[in-house]
C-alpha cells in the first residue's frame, strides 16, 4: 500500500546548529503535506504544512521543502534549541479525503 | 487557536470492562474528527473517521463492535473500547478538522489506556 517513510530514525544535533529531517512519500496523488512534533506522552503538535503547488514554505525557524519529482519532503529547523527535542512526523493527505498517512517518525536529540 | 482536549488523560482498567474516551474541540466546531492509535515508539495509525450525525468510517482491520465511536455534536466525539483486553493497551489520540477547506487536523493530548 501507499506509505510515508523517513530516512533517519534518530537525529542528533548540537544546540544552535540547523536540523534537517527528511521524509519520503510514495503516493504521487498526495497534495497536502504536514509536519508534526510530538513530545513524550503528548499528542502531535502542528508545525507547518505545504501544498503540492508549492516547493517551499517558511515559518518561524522552520522551513518545509517539497520535491515532487522525487517525492521527498524535508523539515529544516534553524538554530535548534533543547526545546526542539521530540519526535517529528511527516504526514501526507489527498485533498478532500481528510485522511492522513503518517510516516514512521524521526527522533531529534539536541545536544547541549 | 485550535484546541482539542481529551478525557481522561490516563486510564487503567480491568480486562473485560469498557472504557470511554472523550474528544472535544474547545474553540471550534468539527464536523469531522479522527481517532488514532499509537504503540510505543511507533507512528500513528488511523482507526476511524468520526462524522457528526452519521456513522463512523472504520479503517480496514479495525473492529467496529470493539471500538464504538459516537459523534453526537460538533464539539464532541467519543471512543468506547468495549470488553477491553491487555492487547488494547495503547495511546489513543483524536484529532479534529477545524476547517474542511484547509485539511489541517489538530490533535488532542492523547489518552493512555492500560488494561490489566
Amino acid at each position: 500500500g501507499e506509505s510515508v517513510g523517513l530516512h533517519l530514525p534518530t537525529l542528533s544535533v548540537q544546540e544552535g546548529d540547523n536540523s534537517i529531517i527528511n521524509c519520503a512519500y510514495s503516493n504521487s496523488a498526495s497534495d497536502y503535506f504536514i509536519w508534526y512534533k510530538q513530545e513524550s506522552g503528548k499528542g502531535p503538535q502542528f508545525i507547518i504544512d505545504i501544498r503540492s503547488n508549492m516547493d517551499k514554505r517558511q515559518g518561524q525557524r522552520v522551513t518545509v521543502l517539497l520535491n515532487k519529482t522525487v517525492k521527498h519532503l524535508s523539515l529544516q529547523i534553524a538554530a535548534t534549541q533543547p526545546g526542539d527535542s521530540a519526535v517529528y512526523f511527516c504526514a501526507e493527505s489527498f485533498s478532500g479525503t481528510y485522511k492522513y498517512i503518517f510516516g514512521t517518525g524521526t527522533r531529534l536529540k539536541v545536544l547541549a | 487557536g485550535a484546541v482539542v482536549s481529551q478525557h481522561p488523560s490516563r486510564v487503567i482498567c480491568k480486562s473485560g470492562t469498557s472504557v470511554k474516551i472523550e474528544c472535544r474541540s474547545l474553540d471550534f466546531q468539527a464536523t469531522t474528527m479522527f481517532w488514532y492509535r499509537q504503540f510505543p515508539k511507533k507512528s500513528l495509525m488511523l482507526m476511524a473517521t468520526s462524522n457528526e450525525g452519521s456513522k463512523a468510517t472504520y479503517e480496514q482491520g479495525v473492529e467496529k463492535d470493539k471500538f464504538l465511536i459516537n459523534h453526537a455534536s460538533l464539539t464532541l466525539s467519543t471512543l468506547t473500547v468495549t470488553s477491553a483486553h491487555p492487547e488494547d493497551s495503547s495511546f489513543y489520540i483524536c484529532s479534529a478538522d477545524r476547517d474542511s477547506s484547509t485539511d489541517t487536523q489538530y490533535f488532542g493530548p492523547g489518552t493512555r489506556l492500560t488494561v490489566l
